[in-house]
């Protein structure tokens, strides 16, 4: 069965650092394309990143240069660095299974709410 | 801004048909990238609806059916029931912006 389940969420202020963890069960995420996606609160479903099996990342303009994804393979796990964290970044993050053909994604993790305030 | 467009807001009553459009540009649907939707129920996280336009994944009641003409697409219900009563997304690829892209969002209402 496959499962993921994101962690690291919490309260930060603007200018600090998170780094957010998705273990991955029931499939190798370093055969798969993943994502990062993040819903405001009250908001729509918003892509953050994502990150090929071969190893390339790619990220939104909006976090482009401030965040980073990165896995490890011997731990099945994909994690969201981030940094220079602002008000707008405030956000539920969820990790997700991309199929990588037809840009469809097919698993979710449960989410790991972060909140950028003072 | 969503770079698809939905509308906020639909609504029906149980047994009734509805229809959620998805509006998108020559850089997303229109290039033939595939066309996703999600459903969201209340506090829950996204699940995959129908992908590449009209497909179900196991599970997904064929109540549940999706098409695509040009630059846009539509996700329609029939025999709405109350537990249909979520968040719908619709998700494509941007060539322009080498990025997946999302819809804003509809949140269907059962009367």
């Amino acid at each position: 069965e496959v499962q993921l389940v994101e962690t690291g969420g919490g309260l930060i202020q603007p200018g600090g650092s998170l780094r957010l963890s998705c273990a991955a069960s029931g499939f190798s995420v370093s055969y798969e394309y993943m994502s990062w996606v993040r819903q405001a609160p009250g908001k729509g479903l918003e892509w953050v990143s994502g990150i090929y099996g071969g190893g390339r990342a790619f990220y939104a303009d909006s976090v482009e240069g401030r965040f980073t994804m990165s896995r490890d393979n011997s731990i099945n796990t994909l994690y969201l660095h981030m940094n220079s964290l602002r008000a707008e970044d405030t956000a539920v993050y969820y990790c997700a299974r991309v199929n990588h053909n037809y840009n469809y994604f097919d698993y979710w993790g449960q989410g790991t709410l972060v909140t950028v305030s003072s | 801004q969503s770079v698809l467009t939905q509308p906020p807001s639909v609504s029906g009553t149980p047994g009734q048909r509805v229809t959620i459009s998805c509006s998108g540009s020559s850089s997303n649907i229109g290039t033939g990238h595939a066309v996703n939707w999600y459903q969201q129920l209340p506090g829950a996280a996204p699940k995959l609806l129908i992908y590449v336009t009209s497909d179900r994944p196991s599970g997904v009641p064929d109540r549940f059916s999706g098409s695509k003409s040009g630059t846009s697409a539509s996700l329609v219900i029939t025999g709405l029931q109350a537990e249909d009563e979520a968040d719908y997304y619709c998700q494509s690829y941007d060539s322009r912006l080498s990025a997946s892209v999302f819809g804003g969002g509809t949140k269907l209402t059962v009367l």
